[in-house]
Order: C-alpha cells, then sequence, then structure tokens
C-alpha cells in the first residue's frame, strides 16, 4: 500500500470543481512539502504544485493546492476534457528517509 | 531547457541483470540530486531511489536494497540504476527525474524523463 492516501477516483462534469485528497503522517506530509504531478498515458509525470500550494510557471491557476495538518488537497476549477489523467502527491518522509508518493487519483471528467 | 533521456530497458529473465542510464542536458547536473522512479502499468508511481549532487548522499526504497545500485557521473552528466536479481514484480516503466535541490531530501521533480520499460518474465 501506498505511504500516502489518495481516493482512487474523482469525476465530475466540464466546468465543475474537483477536490483531490492526500492523507499523510506527521514524518511526511506533516513535516515536509507536499508537491503533485499529472501524468497522461503513455507520458512522463509533470510538476503542478509544488511547497504545498506554489505553481510553476505555465500552469493555470485553475489549479491549486493547499495543506492542513497531515492532509494536502489539490483543487482543480472550470473541469475541461483535457484534465483527464492520473494526479499523485508526494513528498518526503522525514522518518523513513524516503520519498513517498500517493497511490494515484484517476480524474475522469463527465 | 532541462532534459533527461533513459536507456537500457528491455525483456529480461528473472535472478538477471539490467543496466538503465540517463543522460541529462539543459541543466547543470552536478547542482542536483537525481531519482529514479517506476511505474508498474496499471498501477502508481513508485520511488526507486535518490543520489545527492556529489553521491555523498544515497537513498533506496526498501524493496530494491540489497539488489540495486544508484550511481552518477557528473563529468558526463550521466545516471545510473544497475538492477541485479531481477524480479517479475521489477517490471515497470523506470523514470529517472530531476529534484529541485542538490540534496535527496525532497519529493519535488521538475523534469522527468520519457521512461524506459523493463519487462522481467520468465
Amino acid at each position: 500500500h501506498s505511504a500516502l492516501t489518495q481516493p482512487p477516483s474523482v469525476s465530475a462534469a466540464p466546468g465543475q470543481k474537483v477536490i483531490i485528497s492526500c492523507s499523510g503522517t506527521d514524518s511526511n506530509v506533516g513535516h515536509n512539502y507536499v508537491s503533485w504531478y499529472q501524468q497522461f498515458p503513455g507520458a512522463a509525470p509533470k510538476v503542478l504544485i509544488y511547497d504545498d500550494n506554489q505553481r510553476p510557471s505555465g500552469i493555470p491557476d485553475r489549479f491549486s493546492g493547499s495543506k492542513s495538518g497531515t492532509s494536502a488537497t489539490l483543487d482543480i476549477v472550470g473541469l475541461q476534457a483535457a484534465d483527464e489523467a492520473d494526479y499523485y502527491c508526494g513528498t518526503w518522509d522525514s522518518r523513513l528517509s524516503v520519498v513517498v508518493f500517493g497511490g494515484g487519483t484517476r480524474l475522469t471528467v463527465l | 531547457e532541462a532534459q533527461l533521456v533513459e536507456s537500457g530497458g528491455g525483456l529480461e529473465q528473472p535472478g538477471r541483470s539490467l543496466r538503465l542510464s540517463c543522460a541529462a542536458s539543459g541543466f547543470t547536473f552536478d547542482d542536483y540530486a537525481m531519482h529514479w522512479v517506476r511505474r508498474v502499468p496499471g498501477k502508481g508511481l513508485e520511488w526507486v531511489s535518490g543520489i545527492s549532487w556529489d553521491s555523498g548522499n544515497i537513498v533506496y526504497a526498501d524493496f530494491v536494497k540489497g539488489r540495486f545500485t544508484v550511481s552518477r557521473d557528473n563529468a558526463k552528466n550521466s545516471l545510473y540504476l544497475q538492477m541485479n536479481r531481477l524480479e517479475t514484480t521489477d517490471t515497470a516503466f523506470y523514470y529517472c527525474a530531476k529534484a529541485e535541490e542538490a540534496m535527496v531530501q525532497t519529493g519535488l521533480f521538475d523534469c522527468w524523463g520519457q521512461g524506459t520499460l523493463v519487462n522481467v518474465s520468465p
């Protein structure tokens, strides 16, 4: 099982909003910055959010991240068909000295 | 623009070995830690290993300890993963990923290669 817990799937209609959660522990999410990645089939992952809530240049502001305690969330508003992908949270675990990812969330735009 | 290109994947039998390589360009390679991450088809991302800018700090996931060895050659802008005693469960796409800092203690990877497929089958 993954060290970070994400819902396996989320779905919503175009134009709507989805929230993807990422639950961890004090030694990972609670202590270190969280990043979010988007991965399309057959492609490499791409960073969407870093340092809990920062967007790299070129990432639309429809994507936003937040964190409270040992839980992080990725919000996507104004859903588009092109957003259909797998989304992962990731961070460093200070107790285990490893990188940990969530199990991934498959986003379906209805 | 930073670019990473993996090579060395392929079909191999259980118990045998493979060596993956990752060629880096477009950034100062020895300023950054590098990592290997894999994705088993139909499953999620799984971190494999990381190495600091100077190879002074190396970390591994529990499932590869003693079997895989990560290394880098800063003079050649290259990252490697020596995979020994391969198991069928090692079948996955293997990505090299650039960290955004020199040390391994980060979950932020700002550049990824396209991946190389390792298929371990009898």
